[in-house]
C-alpha cells in the first residue's frame, strides 16, 4: 500500500516571502502521479500542481513549483511571493493508476496535511 | 456548469439513524469517488465507481454503502450511523484519460459536514 507523509503539521510565512512544504511517499510503483491540493477555510479542495513520475522536469504553475526527487521519494512544494490568499491547509497526494475496461483511472492517497498561515 | 455538487451541506444525526448523501456532477465524468476527511488524517477513500452501475470498496468502506444508478449521480448511504462516522465527506469525479489527456485530475465537491451524536 502507498503511504504519504507530511511531517510539518503547521507552517507560517511572511507575505511576499518563500515557503517550502515537505512531502514524502512510499510506493513500489513506477508509474504514478503526485499532486498538491489546497483547502482554504471554505473547505473546497483546489488542485495546485501536478507532477507525472515519468517526467524528470519539475512542474511549475505561476508562483508554485515542486522539487520532485523520485529516488528519494520526495515531493516538496515551494510557494514564492506568498500572498494572504495562500493561507490554507495543503495536502500532498499520490495517485496510483488502475485499468478499467481499456481506460485508466486513479485512486488518491492523501497525506495528513500542512496548515500554512501567511502573515501580513 | 455547476461541476460537482453535494447535498446536504450539513447534517446532524443520532446514533442508529440512517441517511443518504447525494453527489451530482454535470461534466459527464466516468469515475466518481467518496472520501472522508478527519482531523490529522487527510482524506481517505470510502468507495468509488468506474462507471454507471458499478461500485467498488476503497480504503475505509465499513458502515457505508453506495449506488450509481445514473452516470451523473453517486449516492453514499449510512444505514445505522455511529459517532465514528462524524466527519466531512467529499465527493469527487474524474474523466477518462481519453478525454482528459492523461491528466487524471479529480474534481471535488464542496463537502458535507456530518455529526453523529
Amino acid at each position: 500500500a502507498q503511504t504519504v507523509t507530511q511531517s510539518q503539521p503547521e507552517m507560517s510565512v511572511q507575505e511576499a516571502e518563500t515557503v517550502t512544504l515537505s512531502c514524502t511517499y512510499d510506493t513500489s510503483e513506477n508509474n504514478y502521479y503526485l499532486f498538491w491540493y489546497k483547502q482554504p477555510p471554505s473547505r473546497q479542495m483546489i488542485l495546485v500542481i501536478r507532477q507525472e513520475a515519468y517526467k524528470q522536469q519539475n512542474a511549475t504553475e505561476n508562483r508554485f513549483s515542486v522539487n520532485f526527487q523520485k529516488a528519494a521519494k520526495s515531493f516538496s512544494l515551494k510557494i514564492s511571493d506568498s500572498q494572504l490568499g495562500d493561507t490554507a491547509m495543503y495536502f500532498c497526494a499520490f495517485m496510483t493508476l488502475y485499468n478499467a475496461g481499456g481506460t485508466s483511472y486513479g485512486k488518491l492517497t492523501f497525506g495528513q496535511g500542512t496548515i500554512l498561515t501567511v502573515h501580513p | 456548469n455547476a461541476g460537482v455538487t453535494q447535498t446536504p451541506k450539513f447534517r446532524v444525526l443520532k446514533t442508529g439513524q440512517s441517511m443518504t448523501l447525494l453527489c451530482a456532477q454535470d461534466m459527464n465524468h466516468e469515475y466518481m469517488y467518496w472520501y472522508r476527511q478527519d482531523p490529522g488524517m487527510g482524506l481517505r477513500l470510502i468507495h468509488y465507481s468506474v462507471g454507471e452501475g458499478t461500485t467498488a470498496k476503497g480504503e475505509v468502506p465499513d458502515g457505508y454503502n453506495v449506488s450509481r444508478l445514473k452516470k451523473q449521480n453517486f449516492l453514499l448511504g449510512l444505514e445505522s450511523a455511529a459517532p465514528s462516522q462524524t466527519s466531512v465527506y467529499f465527493c469527487a469525479s474524474s474523466p477518462t484519460e481519453v478525454l482528459a489527456g492523461q491528466l487524471y485530475e479529480q474534481y471535488f465537491g464542496p463537502g458535507t459536514r456530518l455529526t453523529v451524536t
